[in-house]
Order: structure tokens, then sequence, then C-alpha cells
């Protein structure tokens, strides 16, 4: 199998606190992790690319220090939303490559929301 | 910005009955065509990566085409059930690219 675990599946938090995520694949190893958001009836948008052992590739229009990624290990990476405020209530999904880089395995996803 | 859409938004269907729904896409720098398929509170489960085309898969009762010179994919569930109710989600990757997703097709299968 390819399993990703996602936690916390829900946060709520105050407003100027920091949030983690953690993102980890069980059952194989991810050389490459993926973070997206996604807000209410809206697709799922790609906020960055994380490669093990090296910084994070952000997308166009997504602040690298206000999400910061570190993917410190094969099996594992991690989201820090700092200074949260409510715009950044969303809904955050990891997914990771399992070999090929096409083929991407997600994560049951993170609702934040801020307060 | 890459323009991908599914349609319809949404679809309720009673059991027994077969239906479809569309994903649309840049018919140019075309690699690969994905499609998920997302229960409520679950992971997104991969279905297909199509890259050819003309291709057609096939997993159990749902199957998929595509058709990458006029920019498009069908999904197809035979006989739907209820385990069926889900999100279906398309995603088009081109040449050394990442996924750009639909907003998905809810599709609830009534017993």
């Amino acid at each position: 199998g390819a399993v990703v675990s996602q936690h916390p599946s829900r946060v709520i938090c105050k407003s100027g606190t920091s949030v983690k995520i953690e993102c980890r694949s069980l059952d194989f190893q991810a050389t490459t992790m993926f973070w997206y958001r996604q807000f209410p009836k809206q697709s799922l948008m790609l906020m960055a690319t994380s490669n093990e052992g090296s910084k994070a590739t952000y997308e166009q229009g997504v602040e690298k220090d206000k999400f910061l990624i570190n993917h410190a290990s094969l099996t594992l990476s991690t989201l820090t939303v700092t200074s949260a405020h409510p715009e950044d209530s969303s809904f955050y999904i990891c997914s990771a490559a399992k070999g090929k880089i096409d083929e991407q395995f997600f994560g049951p996803g993170t609702r934040l929301t801020v307060l | 910005i890459l323009n991908v859409e599914q349609s319809p938004q949404s679809l309720h269907v009673q059991e027994g009955d077969s239906t479809n729904f569309t994903c649309s896409f840049p018919s140019s720098n075309f690699y690969a065509l994905h499609w998920y398929r997302w229960e409520t509170a679950k992971s997104p489960e991969a279905l297909f990566v199509m890259t050819l085309n003309g291709d057609e898969k096939k997993k159990g009762r749902i199957s998929a085409t595509l058709n990458t010179k006029e920019g498009y994919s069908y999904l197809y569930i035979k006989g739907s059930q209820p385990e069926d109710s889900a999100t279906y989600l398309c995603a088009f990757k081109s040449s050394g690219d990442k996924l750009t997703f639909g907003t998905g097709t809810r599709l609830a299968v009534r017993p």
C-alpha cells in the first residue's frame, strides 16, 4: 500500500498563534511531498513542493515566511502556519510521491479554523 | 494559469443508474491526466493516470477515456452503488509541471 497520514485532522486556534501540521508516509519513503490548500468550493491549490533535506519550492503568491515547510526525513514533512489569521482558515492537505513523481498519495487533510 | 473544469458540479442518481462526468483541460503541453475519488473525511484515492490519447482504463465498474487533442476526459460509472458516493477529482499535468486540479464532481447515489 501507500498510506499517508496527516495530523491533526482538525485544529482551532486563536489569531496570532502558530499551528504545525504533520504529514507522514507510513509505509514508503517519499522523496517529494506536496502541500495543498483548498478554500470552500474551490479546487486544491498547490502551495509548495518539498524535497527531503532541501528547501521547499513555493508557488507564486504563497509566503514562505508565513507557511514554513520542513521535510527533515523521507517519511515526514511539516507545515507550520505562523501567526495565523482568520484568512488562513482553510483545508490543508498533503501528498507524497512514491518513486515516480507523477504518482501522488494524499493524506486525509487538516481543517484549520483561526478565530 | 491552467484551467481545468469539471462538470457537472454535483450529481444525484439512483442506485443502479449508470453515470458519467467530464473533465476539460488545456489541449497543449499535455503530459498526464489523473482521476481521484475522494470520500468525505478520507484521503483522495487515485483511480487512474492517463497519458495516451485514446486511452481507456477500467477499474471494476469505473472506466475513463481520454482525448488529449480536444482536451477532455470522461469518467463512467456503471450501475452506481451508494458506496460510489464521493467527489471525483481530475488533475491535469503538463510536462515538468505540477498537478492542476478541477473543483470536482460530487456524486450522491440514492439507495
